[in-house]
């Protein structure tokens, strides 16, 4: 099974500020690799899809980089809606694997 | 509105069943490979089984292969988990997502096994 792993686990951050996530996979996934934000109580929502690509509706301040083992979910100018936990789950092969959260605090 | 409702949680005593659906609405279901995710309290989310949109491949976590069963009807719009011989430790929020990039999510339905 590919292990997903997340950094860092948790974040405290201030409106405005650009924040970074790490997600490396135990081995290479091509671009096959998600984001997703989930509030508490709430589903999860999809952001990011092939690593890179925005899914339709989310605000262009998220961004998501990286190919292979290593990447990266960037908010670039974090707004109160913002805080929530983050997932990174890689869709290359069974079992599916997701990273095993960031949460972001103020 | 694409959307995906789940139903059929509840509490279950340790050894028993339930049978979850997820009824879709807005999208072209058939032409969609559907999954379940579930995330226990407090807990990150964990993959629970795949199927494509012919059901002739399935997958499953082996945390629950050969007690859980997913299945769907293209003709009623649902996707199904069965489950069986159910533990404690399957305690979770169930929800179904759409795709292999899991792009559309359910609300989830409770699932309690506890005596």
């Amino acid at each position: 099974d590919i292990q997903m792993t997340q950094s860092p686990s948790s974040l405290s951050a201030s409106v405005g500020d650009r924040v970074t996530i790490t997600c490396r996979a135990s081995q290479g996934i091509s671009n096959y690799l998600a984001w997703f934000q989930q509030k508490p109580g709430k589903a999860p929502k999809s952001l990011i899809y092939a690593s890179s690509s925005l899914q339709s509706g989310v605000p262009s301040k998220f961004s998501g980089s990286g190919s292979g083992t290593d990447f990266t979910l960037t908010i670039s100018s974090l707004q109160p809606e913002d805080f929530a936990t983050y997932y990174c789950q890689q869709y290359n092969s069974y079992p599916r694997t997701f990273g095993q959260g960031t949460k972001v605090e103020i | 509105e694409v959307q995906l409702v789940e139903s059929g949680g509840g509490l279950v005593q340790p050894g028993g069943s339930l049978r979850l659906s997820c009824a879709a609405s807005g999208f072209s279901f058939s032409s969609y490979r559907m999954n379940w995710v579930r995330q226990a309290p407090g807990k990150g989310l964990e993959w629970v089984s795949y199927i494509s949109t012919s059901s002739s491949t399935i997958y499953y976590a082996d945390s629950v292969k050969g007690r859980f069963t997913i299945s769907r009807d293209n003709a009623k719009n649902s996707l199904y988990l069965q489950m069986n011989s159910l533990r404690a430790e399957d305690t979770a929020v169930y929800y179904c997502a759409r795709g292999n990039d899991f792009d559309i999510w359910g609300q989830g339905t409770m699932v309690t096994v506890s005596s």
